[in-house]
């Protein structure tokens, strides 16, 4: 069974701290997403990951960063929280397709972060 | 620009049909997904459109049509664990990125 998992489902932190967010995923994807999803808002890409080591900038990478040294784990980074970055997070792996397949984007479960 | 717009929410009664629309523009077209989010929980994979027409799945069903960019997703036979929130979702022709919509909650009455 497809499996992502995200390591916090639940987080409150303070401004200022950093936060690390991980994420494994047990299908030897190359691909791995970080989305932040907000009401009204729809899912807003923050960082992908092609492959190891590699990173691209997504909608809205300010605040971030993120760190892929292992194929199955992608790490969010909130260098130093803000309350604006107080949102649910969710990261989904694929494994690029051909235009027509259909590849299938996994998520996990997500995780609530509140910044006070 | 690139957009994607779906109804804020729906309401439908358990047993009846409820379509939910999307409206796209994107740069580029290489396929439209439907999601399924329960509240609390990730998105999971509904269904996928890349050529015109109608894909069945059971009691789900999506509709495409390129050049009005725009899709359908039905549902028939409406059960309460139907609650939840539909995600359009388009990606495009380089990279495969998804642009998403806002999503659709759709609430089920008995």
């Amino acid at each position: 069974d497809v499996k992502v998992t995200q390591s916090s489902r639940y987080l409150v932190k303070r401004t200022g701290e950093k936060v690390f967010l991980e994420c494994v995923q047990d299908m030897d994807h190359e691909n791995m997403f970080w989305y932040r999803q907000d009401p009204g808002l729809g899912l807003r890409l923050i960082y992908f990951s092609y492959d190891v080591k590699m990173k691209e900038k997504g909608d809205i990478p300010e605040g971030y960063s993120v760190s892929r040294e292992k194929k199955e784990r992608f790490s969010l980074i909130l260098e130093s929280a803000s309350t604006n970055q107080t949102s649910m997070y969710l990261c989904a792996s694929r494994t690029p397709g051909t235009p027509f397949s259909g590849n299938t984007i996994y998520f996990g479960e997500g995780s609530w972060l509140t910044v006070v | 620009g690139q957009n994607i717009d779906q109804p804020t929410e729906m309401t439908a009664t358990e047993g009846a049909i409820v379509q939910i629309n999307c409206t796209y523009q994107t740069s580029g077209f290489n396929g439209l997904f439907w999601y399924q989010q329960h509240a609390g929980e990730a998105p999971t994979f509904l269904s996928y459109n890349v050529l015109d027409g109608l894909e069945e799945k059971g009691r789900f069903s999506s509709f495409l049509s390129r050049s009005k960019g725009y899709s359908y997703l039905l549902l028939k036979e409406l059960q309460m664990k139907d609650s939840a929130s539909y995600l359009c979702a388009v990606s495009q022709d380089s990279n495969y990125q998804l642009i998403w919509g806002a999503g659709t909650k759709l609430i089920i009455k008995p």
